[in-house]
């Protein structure tokens, strides 16, 4: 089976500006989770979503918003960026939602805001 | 709510020493454990899981965690480390109630030759 991936793996935008990433899970996975990741935060949990409906949110600002699709194909969406959203984005996915499944990550988009 | 400390940030250690990274929760009825593995410019990989049963879990490169409930701890050791275990490690707890996961912030073991 194919991997999870990410597009594109690297974005550079500036502040004020919107952007989209977008994650495909593994085949037949139908969570998805995004993630933040930057120095010394580690990961922070963002939103998970399955079967399209949103299950579970961090603690962001509503500038981040996702979706999923009905291929569980998911995107993520950061509007009016800001310089401290630099950050590796990982998206994750799993066979079903709760329980003890692994989580299988994409490489991330790394996005810089200047 | 669930959190996760990983209290090392970086751990410097030479070629065929052995290792522990400690890694610590909050305490909760029920949690499944992992450790994950981010070699540089990739994402995570699952090095290893508790779910139940028992309490010292084994990956095949060597890796070994241990569950200790009463210490609310889940520490991975590797007896002899190598070059290519260099890389960042990730503790996380998934939370059996909200199903969130939670991640430390990583402890980077750099292997010394």
């Amino acid at each position: 089976k194919a991997g999870v991936t990410q597009t594109p793996r690297y974005l550079i935008k500036t502040r004020g500006q919107q952007v989209t990433l977008s994650c495909s899970p593994i085949s037949g996975h139908r969570s998805v989770s995004w993630y933040q990741q930057t120095p010394g935060q580690g990961l922070q949990f963002l939103f998970e979503y399955f079967s399209e409906t949103q299950r579970n949110k961090g603690n962001f600002p509503g500038r981040f918003s996702g979706r999923q699709f009905s291929n569980s194909r998911s995107e993520m969406n950061v509007s009016t960026l800001e310089l401290g959203d630099s950050a590796l984005y990982l998206c994750a996915s799993s066979d079903s939602l709760g329980g003890a499944d692994e989580q299988y990550f994409g490489p991330g988009t790394r996005l810089t805001v200047t | 709510a669930q959190s996760v400390t990983q209290l090392d940030s970086q751990v410097p250690v030479f070629e065929e020493a052995p290792v522990e990274l400690r890694c610590n929760y909050s305490s909760s009825v029920s949690v499944y454990l992992f450790w994950y593995v981010q070699y540089p410019n990739q994402g995570l990989q699952l090095l290893l899981k508790y779910l139940s049963g028992s309490t010292l879990v084994e990956s095949i490169n060597g890796f070994e965690a241990e569950f200790n409930k009463s210490q609310t701890s889940f520490h991975l050791r590797k007896p002899s480390v190598h070059i290519s275990d260099t890389a960042e490690y990730f503790c996380a707890v998934r939370d059996s109630g909200t199903y969130k996961y939670i991640f430390g912030t990583g402890t980077r073991l750099k292997v010394l030759a």
